[in-house]
């Protein structure tokens, strides 16, 4: 089993629709939970970051953590066409690493 | 937030010729820095963690003597692939994390081609 698993996509839904994407993991010993997102040919890019269970709220972004399930979401409300790009769940040990997940490819349909 | 810069963006080179991505924190000092791998369609790979002034540390798997990092100041991180070959080509991304930070931030990332 991978530490950390995600549904790489495609996940098409309208405009304006909320849009839920999730990671699962493993190793309890990850710390901090985060959330990228990376257009094509760019680096990612911070979203949301974490490190206790519940739920953080940024504009349109809510990332919600439940450490007992090793479950992480991110739910974007109001989707736009912009929004459209792989977003990555990331995890930070406590050695100060960060692993990836493999992306989910999202797009927004006008 | 702040602002990683890697140069070039994209670069071309021939086979067995030696190729240097270079990562610079623009507005903070970064102690430590990392530097990834993507292939298209995959997940980010950690290659190696560079501190400031010490020997990277490298992931299984991966060549210390092909890929050479070093990161001599607080804002500056070079990635060396040397004697590169087509299965090098790649698009390589640095991240810098801030003194006492616990956020990383990423740089736009170099696409190698090796032909």
């Amino acid at each position: 089993q991978k530490e950390v698993e995600q549904d790489p996509g495609p996940l098409s839904v309208p405009e304006g629709a909320i849009v839920s994407l999730n990671c699962t993991y493993s190793n309890s010993a990850f710390q901090y939970f985060m959330w990228y997102r990376q257009y094509s040919r760019k680096g990612p890019e911070l979203l949301m970051y974490t490190y206790s269970s519940g739920n953080k709220e940024d504009g349109r972004f809510t990332a919600q953590v439940d450490k007992s399930s090793k479950y992480i979401s991110l739910f974007i409300r109001d989707s736009q066409p912009s929004d459209s790009a792989t977003y990555l769940c990331a995890m930070r040990t406590r050695d100060d690493k960060i692993i990836f997940g493999k992306g989910t490819r999202l797009h927004i349909l006008p | 937030g702040a602002v990683v810069s890697q140069h070039p963006s994209w670069v071309i080179c021939k086979s067995g010729t030696s190729v240097k991505i270079e990562c610079r924190s623009l507005d903070f000092q970064a102690t430590t820095m990392f530097w990834y791998r993507q292939f298209p369609k995959q997940s980010l790979m950690l290659m190696a963690t560079s501190n400031e002034g010490s020997k990277a540390t490298y992931e299984q798997g991966v060549e210390k003597d092909k890929f050479l990092i070093n990161h001599a100041s607080l804002t500056l991180s070079t990635l060396t692939v040397t004697s590169a070959h087509p299965e090098d080509s790649s698009f390589y991304i640095c991240s810098a994390r801030e003194t006492g930070n616990t956020e990383a931030f990423f740089g736009q990332g170099t696409r190698l081609t090796v032909v």
